[in-house]
């Protein structure tokens, strides 16, 4: 069983839908959770740290269910730019080796 | 945000030939840098942790004779694929923790291409 999970892919939405990520972690000790998104050819950047309880950022909200050892990632009235791979990592210590999934491809259509 | 700059973004050598990528954080300091290689269409893929003034510590299955990685300063890590082969070709990517008290994120170089013909 891989330590990272992610859904596996690609999403297909039209502009304006609501589509969630799911990300389940096997490492009960891990303390960090981000969301980073990856374009084409390009390097991953980070979209969102979730920390907590979770938090909210314009049309993304991440959650953490740290019981159930999951994080997700909503994003609200999609955008044709919104298409990318997004990443789930987690970190087992703060500032340690991050574990990446192997992503979820989005794609938005017109 | 913190910025991470890599260098070069592309090289295409010959079989047998070393190649340096250079990876710098510009405008924060990082005891911890992070060199990835991601094949098209695949995940990234850990190959070792870069630790200031240490040795680096690779992951299972990367040699570490033959991707030598050193990390002189606080703000510069090297990685040199040594008699590069076509099957070295890929997209290699470094990571840096900013050395700041609760700040965990790391911020990526926007990758170096290799190809070895």
């Amino acid at each position: 069983r891989k330590e990272v999970e992610q859904d596996p892919g690609p999403f297909n939405v039209p502009e304006g839908a609501t589509v969630a990520f799911n990300c389940t972690y096997s490492n009960s000790a891990s303390q960090s959770f981000f969301w980073y998104r990856q374009d084409c050819r390009k390097e991953p950047k980070l979209l969102m740290s979730v920390y907590s309880s979770g938090n909210e950022d314009g049309r993304f909200t991440a959650q953490l269910n740290r019981a159930s050892q999951y994080i997700s990632l909503l994003i609200r009235d999609s955008k044709l730019s919104d298409s990318a791979t997004y990443l789930c990592v987690v970190n087992p210590y703060n500032a340690g080796k991050s574990t990446f999934g192997d992503g979820t491809t989005l794609t938005v259509k017109p | 945000g913190a910025v991470v700059s890599q260098h070069p973004s592309w090289v295409i050598c010959k079989s047998g030939t070393s190649v340096k990528i250079e990876c710098r954080s510009l405008d924060f300091q990082a005891t911890t840098m992070f060199w990835y290689r991601q094949f098209p269409k695949q995940s990234l893929m850990l190959m070792a942790t870069s630790n200031e003034g240490s040795k680096a510590t690779y992951e299972q299955g990367v040699e570490k004779d033959k991707f030598l990685i050193n990390h002189a300063s606080l703000t510069l890590s090297t990685l040199t694929v040594t008699s590069a082969h076509p099957e070295d070709s890929s997209f290699y990517i470094c990571s840096a923790h900013p050395r700041l008290a609760g700040v965990y994120e790391q911020y990526f170089g926007p990758g170096t291409r290799l190809t070895v013909t």
